[in-house]
């Protein structure tokens, strides 16, 4: 069974600080692996999509490395603003014999003005 | 390019009632999702579609829970009865094809089971 942990579960920076979101997975048999933001009371919004053949993505302000080997991702935000504060999941589709995403708790992050 | 549509937004329910979602996926996409959101979790993926054919139902719980997906567009999830531990929110996703697509969610339906 695939399973992801994402740390922090909960963060608070300044506005304008650059951060990082990191998230692990145990089976590294992974197809692709998304990252989502999700903010209170909505649905899930895609930010980026990683292939498994690619190390990273790039969407404005917003980074996603992907370490398929050591299971691992990290999504990096640059001059973070209070519209950035939601959680933030994770989820690797496949691995342990599933075609699923699986998804991390998320990390919460909120961005003070 | 209309996103994916759920109905109704916010349900509450007594237990060993029933209820039912609905959801209308991005026109064009093959794989329709159904998940289930505890407060503070990560969604659970319940069934996906391949049009209309079911692709993976393992974590549905079959006792109480039915999905279809009609024409291999719109789909309907159903609970009957409900339990108190249902409380969740539904979210219902969709994606081209299955692997190596993309998944775009609708707003989800929050459940409230009394």
């Amino acid at each position: 069974k695939q399973e992801v942990t994402q740390i922090p579960a909960a963060l608070s920076v300044p506005e304008g600080e650059n951060l990082v979101l990191n998230c692990s997975f145990t089976d590294s048999a992974i197809y692709n692996l998304q990252w989502f933001r999700q903010d209170p009371g909505k649905g899930l919004t895609s930010l980026l999509l990683i292939q498994s053949s690619q190390r990273e993505q790039t969407s404005g302000r917003l980074n996603a490395s992907l370490d398929k080997s050591s299971g691992r991702s990290t999504l990096y935000i640059a001059a973070s603003q209070p519209g950035d504060s939601a959680t933030y999941l994770c989820a690797p589709e496949g691995g342990a014999g599933s075609y699923q995403l699986t998804f991390g708790k998320g990390t919460k992050l909120s961005v003070i003005p | 390019e209309a996103g994916v549509a759920q109905s109704p937004r916010y349900k509450i329910i007594e237990k060993r009632q029933s209820v039912a979602f609905w959801c209308n996926p991005i026109s064009g996409h093959a794989t329709l999702y159904w998940y289930q959101q505890i407060l503070g979790q990560g969604p659970k993926l319940l069934i996906q579609f391949q049009n209309n054919g079911v692709v993976d139902d393992s974590q549905l719980p079959k006792d109480r829970f039915s999905a279809e997906r009609l024409k291999g567009v719109d789909s309907t999830l159903k609970i009957q009865p409900a339990k108190l531990e249902d409380s969740a929110v539904y979210l219902c996703a969709s994606s081209l094809e299955g692997v190596y697509n993309e998944q775009f969610f609708g707003p989800g339906t929050r459940l409230t089971v009394l």
